[in-house]
């Protein structure tokens, strides 16, 4: 199974301000892509944004933006102007070939 | 709506009685899944389908069955249940297409006493 390390169990950011959580991966496949997907307490699995990795540009999606570093295997997802909304588990996934592998998760919190 | 959904939405019950988690998708997907959330873990993938009658092990398929009999259903069955699959699943489907976002169900919450 490919591996996804969110080294970030918990974060922490203040309303309006930005927060960067970090992902990186291991694969030896050159094509490939990379998801964020948000978990609300309502359980529901939502995603936020995708990344191919052929691809140098990086994605964006309003205030959420990511930086692809394909060399580094890296994958951060940062979220801008934060809102009380944004509050949820992050998960960053990998997927190639129909299997989708999960990062451990990483719980934004958003203070008012 | 479009949708993916499951049955039943939360499950208490007691080790070695055979339970069947139900999913359903009305999207006309190929791609089917099951995964399972545990706290520290993520997601890992048991089981998935990329068509009709066609099934494949994820990365923890023991303990659990699938069939894919018909295109929108693709049930979860645990023959024998034991506590270390208390867990969150989730069902998923996606077209046909190595990189399709998937679409997840609502998760099921079981509990194996």
């Amino acid at each position: 199974a490919q591996t996804v390390t969110q080294s970030q169990p918990e974060m922490s950011v203040q309303e309006a301000e930005t927060v960067t959580l970090s992902c990186t991966y291991d694969t030896s496949e050159s094509d490939y892509y990379l998801f964020w997907y948000k978990q609300p307490p309502s359980r529901q699995m939502i995603l936020v944004i995708r990344q191919e990795a052929y691809k140098q540009q990086n994605a964006t999606e309003n205030r959420f933006s990511v930086n692809f570093q394909k060399a580094a295997k890296s994958f951060s997802l940062k979220i801008s102007d934060s809102q009380l909304g944004d509050a949820a588990m992050y998960f960053c996934a990998y997927i190639s070939d129909y299997k989708l592998s999960f990062g451990a998760g990483t719980t934004v919190t958003v203070r008012a | 709506e479009a949708q993916v959904t499951q049955n039943p939405r939360y499950l208490i019950t007691v080790t070695g009685k055979k339970l069947t988690v139900t999913c359903s998708q009305n999207m006309n997907h190929e791609y089917m899944s099951w995964y399972r959330q545990d706290p520290g873990l993520g997601l890992r993938q048991i089981y998935y389908s990329m068509n009709v009658e066609v099934t494949d092990k994820g990365d923890v398929p023991e303990g659990y069955k699938v069939s894919r009999k018909e295109k929108r259903n693709f049930p979860l069955i645990l023959e024998s249940p034991s506590p270390n699959q208390t867990s969150l699943y989730f069902c998923a489907s996606s077209l046909r297409g190595r990189y399709n976002e998937q679409f997840f169900g609502p998760g099921t919450r079981l509990t194996v006493l």
